[in-house]
Order: structure tokens, then sequence, then C-alpha cells
């Protein structure tokens, strides 16, 4: 079973929509979870931090729902800038990361 | 804004050599990680670091493997023999120690090539 699993997209959006991704993990002790966002052949690179009360930045809203052992990722009035491969992020203790196969998202002018 | 540095960004080798890639982790950070993504796969943990000794590995990081952090600054990761499915980006990881924070922050990544 996989420790965390996304849809791989890809996604194709226009400039200006609204899109969300979802992301679930297996480990119920997990405790820390991240958006990260991958440029093609580039490194991960931090997008958010999820929190249990869910949280938002700028266009970028996270959630986190424990009982259901699912995240999501909503990007409002899409960027091109925002082409890119979403990465859902979990760990339990900070020393073992698991990396989703990443969500693939096209913005379109 | 301070940055996790590797070198090479791009080693090529034959297969059966053994490669070190090098890793400056961010100064005050004490944790440190390697990964590899094979080209168009995900993101897989291979090992952290912390005080000197390995926290935790991966299934992938076998006898092939083996990390070091030679002059408390670099930090490298050692692949003995390689075989062409060795072929992948490593990522350099670090994070500082403490707090309730636990954010990686990658390195631009070494492209190995095992031919």
């Amino acid at each position: 079973r996989k420790e965390v699993e996304q849809d791989p997209g890809p996604f194709n959006v226009p400039e200006g929509a609204t899109v969300a991704f979802n992301c679930t993990y297996s480990n119920s002790a997990s405790q820390s979870f991240f958006w990260y966002r991958q440029d093609c052949r580039k490194e991960p690179k931090l997008l958010m931090s999820v929190y249990s009360s869910g949280n938002e930045d700028g266009r970028f809203t996270a959630q986190l729902n424990r009982a259901s052992q699912y995240i999501s990722l909503l990007i409002r009035d899409s960027k091109l800038s925002d082409s890119a491969t979403y990465l859902c992020v979990v760990t339990s203790t900070g020393n073992q990361f698991y990396f989703g196969t990443g969500t693939s998202l096209t913005v379109i002018p | 804004e301070p940055e996790v540095t590797q070198t090479p960004s791009h080693q090529v080798t034959q297969m059966g050599q053994e490669v070190i890639l090098r890793c400056v982790p961010i100064s005050n950070h004490l944790y440190f990680y390697w990964y590899r993504q094979i080209l168009g796969q995900k993101v897989e943990f291979l090992v952290s670091f912390y005080n000197n000794e390995i926290s935790e590995k991966s299934e992938i990081f076998d006898d092939q493997f083996s990390v070091e952090r030679p002059d408390g600054s670099n930090f490298t990761l050692k692949i003995r023999s390689t075989k062409l499915e060795d072929s992948a980006m490593y990522f350099c990881a670090s994070r500082v120690r403490g707090g309730t924070s636990v954010v990686q922050y990658f390195g631009p990544g070494t492209r190995l090539t095992v031919t």
C-alpha cells in the first residue's frame, strides 16, 4: 500500500480558474503535512505546510482531515506561473518523509 | 537567503564505478537527508542523518550506499559499484532541529547518469 497517494492528473485549466488537488495518506500516526511544488527537472520547493485547522496563503488554501487521512490544496485565480507538479508530503517522525507521485498542473492562457 | 547547494550538477559515470555526491546544507540546520528521483517517478527517501549518525533509512539504502559528514559542512552520499538503475536525480535536503517545524529545504540536485 502506498504511503501517500495523489491523482497524477494532468490538470489543464484556463487562467483564472480554481483547481483542487487531493491527497490521501495511509499512516494514521503522520504528524506533519506539506505541499511542495516541483518544476520540470528542478528541486521540490515548499509551497505551504498544512495545519489541522486549515490554512491559507494568498491564492492557496490547504486543508487537512485527520479522520479521513486526506489533504487538499485549492488554488484560486490560477496563473500561468502556477504550472508545475504539486507534491503532497507526509511525515510522522521528521526522520522519514513520504512523497506522493505528484499532480501535474498546466495553466493555459 | 541561505540555501542548500549540491555538486556536481551533473555526473556521468560508468557502470561499476563509485561516485560521491556532495551537499552543503544550510548552516544552522542539523538534520540532513538524501532523496532520489528517477526520471518521471516520485521523489523517494533514501536516508536521514542527525548528530553524525543515520536516523532512518529506506529499503533502497542498502550496502551500496553510505553517507558521511566529513568536515562539519559537507554532507556526502557515496554510491559504490554503480548500476544503470542508479541513474536519477539525487536531492539533498536539510532542516533545523526542534520546534514544531520539520520543513525541509532542498538543494538543486545532482543528475547522475550511469552508462
